[in-house]
């Protein structure tokens, strides 16, 4: 069974960085999209990005658009969501989860239901 | 972006209630529909993917239906280890969407 490890807990400055890594255990990417979720404390969740890694496409949240990068390197089968020009309100916790991906009869990519999550990242934005 | 109003925002119900949450598309998403069951301090966990089908492993008192712009989650006999928050994730368009969550707590 896939699972999806991420990395620890980051403590950052407003204004830095962060970079999350979410490697699948025990299989890879092939024919999966790695989506980011996050979630901030007591509130509900927020789809932030995807990448599809065999396609080399990612889309992201339009309200992120140009802070957040989310990667892939398939020799690896690693995923990576990176964050910049971090704020307090940024502190959340941090999901990848997989969803397959195919195309239906017209040649369109559509993508089955987030199926497996990562275990979380919190990352805390805080002076 | 479609937004999801999922309702009640919280429930409590004896355990053996049927409990029931639902889901407004702001547009047609025809069964693009799926609910998620997060324990606290754990990642969310599928339970319901297009509208109506069971995921694997998860107990058959849980159950969803609709389509189009209205859905319905059920637990058909509430369980102390149903306590959790439920959420409803639209897919047929980018953004995905959640809805804002249901805390269900035991009477």
């Amino acid at each position: 069974q896939v699972q999806l490890v991420q990395s620890g807990a980051e403590v950052k400055k407003p204004g830095s960085s962060v970079k999350v890594s979410c490697k699948a255990s025990g299989g890879t990417f092939s024919s999966y999209a790695i989506s980011w979720v996050r979630q901030a404390p007591g509130q509900g969740l927020e789809w932030m990005g995807r990448v599809i890694p065999t396609l080399g496409i990612a889309n992201y949240a339009q309200k992120l658009q140009g802070r957040v990068t989310v990667t892939a390197d398939k020799s690896t089968s690693t995923a990576y969501m990176e964050l910049r020009s971090l704020r307090s309100e940024d502190t959340a916790v941090y999901y990848c989860a997989r969803a397959q991906y195919y195309y239906d009869r017209s040649g369109n990519l559509r993508f089955e239901a987030i199926d497996i999550w990562g275990q979380g990242t919190m990352v805390t934005v805080s002076s | 972006d479609i937004q999801m109003t999922q309702s009640p925002s919280s429930l409590s119900a004896s355990v053996g209630d049927r409990v029931t949450i639902t889901c407004q598309a702001s547009q047609d998403i025809s069964n693009y529909l799926n609910w998620y069951q997060q324990k606290p301090g754990k990642a969310p966990k599928l339970l319901i993917y297009d509208a109506s089908n069971l995921e694997t492993g998860v107990p058959s008192r849980f159950s969803g239906s609709g389509s189009g712009t209205d859905f319905t989650f059920t637990i058909s006999s509430l369980q102390p280890e149903d306590i959790a928050t439920y959420y409803c994730q639209q897919y047929d368009n980018l953004p995905t969407t959640f809805g804002g969550g249901t805390k269900v707590e035991i009477k």
